[in-house]
C-alpha cells in the first residue's frame, strides 16, 4: 500500500460546480494533514493544512478529516477556471518527521 | 514578502559532470527540504534538515548526492557526477518547526545530457 494515495485524474467539473479531492493515507498514527496546489510548470503552493478531525473551510476551500477511515479531502466550491491545477495531498508521517506527498489529482474546471 | 530562493532556475550540464544547487530558507524557518520532481514517481523527499541539523537523507543516492547546510541562509544540493536519469526539477522548501508548513521555492530544472 501506498503511504499516499491520490486518484490521478484528470478529474473534470463545471465552472460554478463544487470539486472534490480525496486522499487516503497508510500511517494510522498521522496527526498533520496538507493540501498543496501546483499550477504547470510552477512550485506547490500550500492552499489548507488541518489537525483535527472534521471539516476546516477557509474561503471558497474546505478541508474534510477522518482518522478513522484515513482519509482527507478538500472541496472547492463555486470552482473557478483559475482553479485548473493539480492539487497535491501530503502527510506527516507519525513514525518520524517526514512529509509524504501523493502523486496529485489534476483538476480541469470546464468554463 | 518572504520567499524561498533557489539557484539557479534552469541547468544544463553533461553527463559527468558536478551541478550545485542552491537555497535560501525563508528567514526565520528552521526546517528546509530538498524535493526531486518527476512526471513518473511525483515529488520525492530527497532529504531533510532540522536547526540546519541534517535529519534523514535516505531518498538521496549516497553515492552521488550530497546536502549540506553551511548556514542558516543557505543550504546546498550537491550531484556528482550527475547522470540522465537526474533530470527533473528540483524544490527546495522551508518551515517552521511544530505546523510542519513547507512553503516551495521555484525550482531548479536540471537537464543532464
Amino acid at each position: 500500500q501506498k503511504e499516499v494515495e491520490q486518484n490521478s485524474g484528470p478529474l473534470s467539473v463545471p465552472e460554478g460546480a463544487i470539486a472534490s479531492l480525496n486522499c487516503t493515507y497508510s500511517d494510522r498514527g498521522s496527526q498533520s494533514f496538507f493540501w498543496y496546489r501546483q499550477y504547470s510548470g510552477k512550485s506547490p503552493e500550500l492552499i489548507m493544512s488541518i489537525y483535527s478531525n472534521g471539516d476546516k473551510e477557509d474561503g471558497r476551500f474546505t478541508a474534510q478529516l477522518n482518522k478513522a477511515s484515513q482519509y482527507v479531502s478538500l472541496l472547492i466550491r463555486d470552482s473557478q477556471p483559475s482553479d485548473s491545477a493539480t492539487y497535491l495531498c501530503a502527510v506527516k508521517m507519525n513514525r518520524d518527521d517526514k512529509i509524504i506527498f501523493g502523486k496529485g489529482t489534476r483538476l480541469h474546471i470546464l468554463p | 514578502d518572504a520567499r524561498v530562493t533557489q539557484t539557479p532556475r534552469h541547468k544544463v550540464t553533461e553527463m559527468g559532470q558536478e551541478v550545485t544547487m542552491r537555497c535560501q530558507p525563508i528567514l526565520g524557518h528552521n526546517t528546509v527540504f530538498w524535493y526531486r520532481q518527476t512526471m513518473m514517481q511525483g515529488l520525492e523527499l530527497l532529504a531533510y534538515f532540522r536547526n540546519r541539523a541534517p535529519l534523514d537523507d535516505s531518498g538521496m543516492p549516497k553515492d552521488r548526492f550530497s546536502a549540506e547546510m553551511p548556514d542558516a541562509t543557505l543550504a546546498t544540493l550537491k550531484i556528482q557526477p550527475s547522470e540522465p536519469r537526474d533530470s527533473a526539477v528540483y524544490f527546495c522548501a522551508s518551515g517552521p518547526q511544530g505546523p510542519y508548513e513547507q512553503y516551495f521555492g521555484p525550482g531548479t530544472r536540471l537537464t543532464v545530457t
